[in-house]
């Protein structure tokens, strides 16, 4: 039972690169999330998706795009990396977000943009 | 704004010592709150869900209460191992709108 596996685990990109920050879940979770977590912070909301095929911004959704095109999977997109974007980024799931279920949460992305 | 103070910021014990760690916050209405233990370099593993009419519950050696009055939760850990070193990080959700907030974490040490 693999729970919320994030791809990849390492990336280095340039500034101006782009790349896209895979997650999936087999837990058949209707809620899934990105967040970021920088040093000394608490993990910050990116995006949500509620449902498959919607999806909401959150506390700083600048400079990404997300899309759930399924229901198993919730995909990160950085446009044009920035230094600002180095961070830990995390995807979640729950079953619901309306009841603050528990959320289930990947290993993690160590972001690095020089 | 809805706000989640965890205190103390790192706390360093030795093993076999017990510890308690708090969390204030401020988020209305309120939903329900949870503890996350983070270790290093792994993504946050829950450990207890508390609802609004729920005062103590516990799993293994951690025991969270919460006060709903006062806005204050906290977390014991008993008879600390060295495994317990990790993050722990509190979230409340506010009803209704599913939105949760996080707070910064308290960073625990545990010393043979």
């Amino acid at each position: 039972n693999a729970g919320v596996t994030q791809t990849p685990k390492f990336q280095v990109l340039k500034t101006g690169q782009s790349m896209t920050l895979q997650c999936a879940q087999d837990m058949n979770h209707n809620s899934m999330y990105w967040y970021r977590q920088d040093p000394g912070m608490g993990l910050r909301l990116i995006y949500y998706s509620a449902s498959e095929g919607t999806t909401d911004k959150g506390e700083v959704p600048d400079g990404y795009n997300v899309s759930r095109l399924k229901k198993q999977n919730f995909l990160l997109g950085l446009e044009s990396a920035a230094p600002s974007q180095t961070s830990v980024y995390f995807c979640a799931s729950s079953y619901s977000r309306d009841t603050g279920t528990e959320a289930f949460f990947g290993q993690g992305t160590r972001l690095t943009v020089v | 704004k809805n706000q989640v103070e965890q205190s103390p910021q790192s706390l360093i014990i030795l093993e076999g010592k017990n510890c308690t760690l708090q969390c204030n916050y401020t988020v209305s209405p309120f939903s329900n709150l949870r503890w996350y233990k983070q270790d290093t370099g792994r993504g946050p593993v829950s450990l207890t869900i508390m609802t609004f009419s729920e005062n103590t519950k516990s799993n293994g050696r951690y025991t969270a209460t919460l006060d709903a009055d006062t806005k204050q939760s906290s977390l014991h850990i008993t008879a600390s191992q060295l495994s317990d070193s990790a993050s722990y990080i509190c979230v409340v959700s506010e009803w209704g709108a599913g939105k949760s907030t996080f707070g910064d974490g308290t960073t625990l040490t545990v010393k043979p």
